[in-house]
């Protein structure tokens, strides 16, 4: 079945530093790949989405880039803050539909 | 704008007991889904709601497992019995109504059940 692999688990980055987590699907329909975070005791927030006919997409301090050949799509964040500690989740719509494949999330610490 | 709202946020029950959790969407978004989300893991999806239609509920465990959506806005979802896996949070999202593959999923703070 489809399946979207992440990493690393964990990751800790000074502040100021980047961060890039990792992510590959196996459905190649996926069109549509969001990243979410979630903080403790709440619900995953959307924080950037990429479409399958964009290569990459930035946001201040956020970007992500997709290879679709290699099938891999990644989350990079610069410049680092405490704020940015959480679990970030890559996500693939499965087929091109609704369904949202979830990867296993990675817990980023940022050391100030 | 208010978020998608979700109660209880916490329930401590026994196992063998019934639980319901209860979810509202974002004011205008027609489509539902609730979601499981296991200690350490992505959420995964247990239904999808157009309206009041459960249009896809095939990861949902029916034996135990039911979910109901009347008036195409709120929705609840209830265990009966729960048993000691089932130990979760529970995730609801929700979205306006989907014109492409591109829907964007907003979720809200969840329920988290522990079964004793």
């Amino acid at each position: 079945g489809e399946n979207v692999e992440q990493h690393p688990s964990t990751l800790s980055v000074q502040e100021g530093d980047s961060a890039v987590i990792k992510c590959t699907y196996s459905d190649s329909a996926s069109n549509y790949f969001p990243w979410y975070k979630q903080e403790l005791g709440k619900g995953p927030q959307l924080i950037i989405d990429i479409r399958s006919n964009v290569g990459e997409k930035k946001d201040q301090r956020i970007a992500v880039t997709l290879n679709k050949t290699a099938k891999h799509f990644s989350l990079h964040i610069t410049e680092t803050q405490p704020e940015d500690s959480a679990v970030y989740f890559c996500a693939a719509n499965s087929r091109g539909t609704y369904k949202y494949i979830f990867g296993t999330g990675t817990r980023l610490k940022v050391l100030a | 704008e208010a978020g998608v709202v979700q109660s209880p946020r916490y329930k401590i029950i026994e196992k063998k007991q019934p639980v319901a959790f209860w979810c509202n969407p974002i004011s205008g978004h027609n489509t539902l889904y609730w979601y499981l989300q296991n200690l350490g893991q992505g959420p995964e999806l247990l239904i999808r709601y157009e309206n009041e239609e459960a249009v896809d509920d095939s990861q949902l465990p029916k034996d135990r497992f039911s979910a109901e959506r009347l008036k195409g806005v709120d929705s609840t979802l209830k265990i009966q019995p729960a048993e000691l896996g089932d130990s979760a949070v529970y995730l609801c999202a929700s979205s306006p109504l989907e014109i492409s593959s591109y829907n964007e999923q907003f979720f809200g703070p969840g329920t988290r059940l522990t079964v004793l």
